[in-house]
């Protein structure tokens, strides 16, 4: 079946230090892939996707690429603000019909002054 | 534009309860789907809603039942509510054939039950 890979938190870091959070996946036939972004107690937000190999998602500094060949979408920052501080989910779906979304399980982040 | 709206936005319930939650899609968007997310988890799949039938269903239970409605709403109810169902319950709306696919989320209701 689909699963989503990433690395457990917390990451805290520093403001204006780099950010990456690791994200793998696993599917049968060509997922999109998506990070999601969710802020204490709220729910989910979009934070960018990709469709297709090679494809570079961006949004609000942040960057991730669509890695074919070694199944991942590992998301970037060059430099993290405090207001990034949430929770950011790796998910992906499948093209087509059906829409069910697979998330990860999550990674904390915490930046610090 | 409204996006994904949800209600209630807490709830408290007791085991062996019976509780429904509402969701109104984005506008413009057919299909709604359910999610739980546990504390500390990454959102599961519930099912899906398409024309007013369930098209897709995750790993829950039967005591898991839903219904949409001609203007695209849906509500998801949870009967004989147990004490693992507490959890963060989201809506969450897109278009067939979207590309990409995305699906937009409502901001959730916290389901307590004691």
């Amino acid at each position: 079946g689909n699963s989503v890979t990433q690395m457990e938190g917390p990451v805290t870091l520093s403001e204006e230090a780099f950010l990456t959070i690791n994200c793998t996946y696993t599917a049968t036939g060509y997922p999109s892939l998506f990070w999601y972004v969710q802020y204490p107690g709220e729910g989910l937000q979009l934070l960018l996707k990709a469709t297709k190999a090679d494809d570079k998602g961006s949004n609000k500094g942040f960057e991730a690429t669509y890695r074919k060949e070694t199944t991942s979408f590992h998301l970037e920052k060059g430099s993290v603000q405090v207001s990034d501080s949430a929770v950011y989910f790796c998910a992906l779906n499948l093209s087509g019909g059906y829409q069910k979304v697979t998330f990860g399980i999550g990674t904390k982040l915490q930046v610090i002054p | 534009d409204a996006g994904v709206t949800q209600s209630p936005t807490h709830l408290i319930k007791t085991r062996g309860q019976q509780v429904t939650l509402r969701c109104s899609p984005k506008s413009g968007h057919d299909t709604v789907s359910w999610y739980q997310q546990a504390l500390g988890q990454g959102p599961q799949f519930i099912f899906q809603y398409y024309e007013e039938e369930e098209r897709q269903r995750g790993n829950f239970p039967d005591r898991f039942s839903g219904h949409q409605f001609p203007n695209y709403s849906s509500e998801l109810n949870v009967n004989a509510l147990l004490l693992g169902d507490s959890a963060l319950y989201l809506c969450a709306s897109s278009t067939p054939g979207t590309r990409g696919g995305e699906q937009y989320f409502g901001p959730g209701t916290r389901l307590t039950v004691t």
